[in-house]
């Protein structure tokens, strides 16, 4: 059973710094998702992940799978505070299995 | 481009009502999804389907039951609301097979409130 595990839950952090969340997953998942959800909002797709070593990029954010570790990584570069939101990951087995969900505030 | 629209972004209804939420796709997506969204609880399934008449249960369907009598529509009953049933709702769909190289494409949520 694909479970999805996500840190940290909470990150608060400064404009202008970097940082990376973490999304680990506990078996074979041939894709992973990274998904933005603002506040009161529904859930944006950012980033799908199709094979191992796959990066990619949009702006201040970077995602990256390595299928090996079971990990994949959101970084974020020079936070700014648009970037406020919750961020989850999610592995694919039959239909998606989420993470918990982190929650960025960046402050000013 | 492709949408997934849900009929109602804000829903109030008292305790024992039947309650319906919808959602259209038209993307001819064979995959659609309900689920509810609560604060620290994360996303959690509630049903869904893969094909016209055919639906599965999710994580969590007591309370709930769901219609899919044509591909685009997949409606979500709440046959006798429940204060416990206040949350918000997010309707998704897909394409098959998966794993699907698009994930899932969200509707804009259905807040519900059972008072």
């Amino acid at each position: 059973e694909l479970k999805v595990e996500q840190n940290p839950l909470f990150l608060s952090m400064q404009e202008g710094k970097n940082y990376t969340i973490y999304c680990n997953y506990s078996t074979t998942s041939d894709r992973l998702y990274w998904y933005r959800q603002d506040p009161g909002k529904s859930l944006e797709s950012l980033f799908v992940l199709l094979s191992n070593g796959a990066v990619k990029q949009e702006g201040r954010l970077m995602a990256s799978l390595d299928t090996k570790a079971r990990l994949s990584t959101l970084h974020i570069t020079a936070a700014v505070h648009d970037l406020s939101a919750t961020y989850f990951c999610a592995g694919d087995n039959y239909q998606l299995i989420w993470g918990a969900g982190t929650k960025l505030i960046i402050k000013p | 481009d492709v949408k997934v629209t849900q009929s109602s972004r804000y829903l109030v209804k008292r305790t024992g009502e039947k309650v319906f939420l919808e959602c259209v796709q038209d993307m001819d997506h064979e995959n659609m999804f309900w689920y509810r969204q609560d604060p620290g609880l994360g996303l959690r399934l509630i049903y869904f389907s893969y094909d016209v008449k055919m639906k599965e249960k999710g994580d969590i369907p007591e309370g709930y039951s769901v219609s899919r009598e044509k591909k685009e529509r997949f409606s979500l009953i709440l046959e006798s609301a429940s204060t416990n049933q206040t949350s918000m709702y997010l309707c998704a769909s897909s394409l098959l097979p998966t794993p699907t190289d698009y994930g899932y494409t969200f509707g804009s949520g259905t807040r519900l409130t059972v008072v």
